[in-house]
């Protein structure tokens, strides 16, 4: 079944840092990418949506230059935390939506998530 | 007012009752309705969808009421592994087919 692989778990670096997360489709392609942010008792916050080729749309409030966000392909996409700090300490994850077939309905795949904890 | 709203509970539950909440949303153009499951920590699972007439699967029921904008989920015979917390979750298409996600209803199953 489709399944989407993200790593790492679990970051832990210093403050100033950069630290990228990759979410990878196996099994289908991921026409688009949803990138999730969750602080502790919290709902998923929507940060970006992506579609491979095309830059990424950002919700409003999120930096788009502090998140980069790379779909350079059907199986891959990236956000990458640049300048790392305390307050962006989260569990970020993605979730992919397929081209076709039975994962191009609504029902979105989600990744493992990565808990990130900047010091 | 938030787009998707649940009450966060926490539910405690004895073993084998059931338990019932619901979830209220404000965009009537919303059309597609799912209910999540997220243990802590980890990434969310579909456990259902929820249709127009309401449906079932094994032991949980969805309901969905378009007039009050809302929809309910009910847990029959609860396990202690139902333990959890359930995300509401709307689709509406005319928001760019995005999922909004309520901040969900903590779950307590006790023997």
């Amino acid at each position: 079944g489709a399944v989407v692989s993200q790593h790492p778990s679990r970051v832990i670096c210093k403050s100033g840092t950069s630290v990228k997360i990759e979410c990878r489709s196996l099994d289908f392609q991921a026409t688009t990418m949803f990138w999730y942010r969750q602080f502790p008792k919290q709902s998923l916050m929507l940060m970006a949506t992506s579609n491979e080729g095309s830059k990424a749309t950002y919700e409003q409030g999120v930096e788009k230059d502090k998140f980069l966000i790379n779909h350079a392909s059907l199986t891959l996409s990236t956000l990458t935390v640049t300048s790392a700090h305390p307050e962006d300490s989260s569990f970020y994850i993605c979730s992919a939506r397929g081209l076709s077939g039975a994962q191009a309905n609504e029902k979105l795949f989600f990744g493992s998530g990565t808990q990130l904890s900047v010091l | 007012r938030k787009e998707v709203e649940q009450d966060p509970g926490p539910f405690n539950v004895p073993e084998g009752a059931t338990v019932a909440f619901n979830c209220t949303y404000s965009n009537s153009a919303s059309q597609s309705f799912f209910w999540y499951r997220q243990d802590c920590r980890k990434e969310p699972k579909l456990l259902m969808s929820v249709y127009s007439s309401g449906n079932e699967d094994g032991r949980f029921t969805a309901q969905l009421n378009r007039a009050s904008q809302y929809i309910s989920l009910l847990i029959r015979d609860s396990k202690l592994s139902d333990s959890a917390t359930y995300l509401c979750v709307v689709n509406a298409k005319a928001a760019g087919n995005k999922l909004t996600f309520g901040g969900g209803t903590r779950v307590l199953v006790k023997p």
